[in-house]
């Protein structure tokens, strides 16, 4: 069966290190994969996309690998802050224009 | 650049009753999509629309739930009648392409409790 998990639910850390999300996918071959933020009662706003072709794309203090032969993204916030805490959600998308398929998402908490 | 608007933000209906969510997109994108969001799940695609076409609709259940965008602007989707299992958020994303590369925005959703 189709799924995509995300490593934990919840991840916990200090203000100032680095945050490493991971979504892992089984029987898809995106074309694409991006990672949305979510904040209580809002909608997902875009971060990053990656190719299925890239390896890294990095965005100020954000970075995304993707790695197709393992089936794997990681998502990685640097200097970490408290304004970071959020629900962080993988999605792929299997060809161009088509809907995103979402994970559950990682709820992000950084601590001063 | 106004983004996707969503009414109402918040609804709570009885079961078997109906209920209507409306959506307007970012000017000038040609896709619109509406997803459901269970407390705890990522968002899940229930429809798309391209211009005022269906592109998919295949996780629609189509026996409760309807959803149109008639000029190719603003879309409504429509649940009748409503299950305990729908409370939700609703959310609507719009989107255009770019080189093939598509970005969605969404909009802030409609929470949905049915008692």
């Amino acid at each position: 069966s189709q799924k995509i998990e995300q490593n934990s639910e919840a991840l916990n850390i200090q203000e100032g290190k680095t945050a490493t999300l991971t979504c892992n996918y089984t029987n898809y071959s995106p074309a694409y994969l991006q990672w949305y933020r979510q904040d209580p009662g809002r909608g997902p706003v875009f971060l990053l996309l990656i190719r299925e072709n890239e390896k890294e794309k990095r965005k100020e203090r954000l970075k995304v690998t993707f790695d197709t032969t393992l089936k794997q993204s990681l998502f990685h916030i640097t200097a970490s802050q408290p304004a970071d805490s959020a629900t962080y959600l993988c999605a792929l998308e299997e060809q161009a224009g088509t809907a995103l398929i979402f994970g559950k998402g990682t709820t992000l908490s950084v601590s001063s | 650049e106004a983004g996707v608007a969503q009414s109402p933000r918040y609804k709570i209906i009885e079961k078997r009753q109906s209920v209507a969510f409306w959506c307007n997109p970012i000017s000038g994108h040609a896709t619109l999509y509406w997803y459901q969001q269970i407390l705890g799940q990522g968002p899940k695609l229930l429809i798309q629309f391209q211009n005022n076409g269906v592109v998919d609709d295949s996780q629609l259940p189509k026996d409760r739930f309807s959803a149109e965008r008639l000029k190719g602007v603003d879309s409504t989707l429509k649940i009748q009648p409503a299950k305990l299992e729908d409370s939700a958020v609703y959310l609507c994303a719009s989107a255009h392409s770019t080189g093939g590369q598509e970005t969605q925005y969404f909009g802030p959703g409609t929470r949905l409790l049915v008692l």
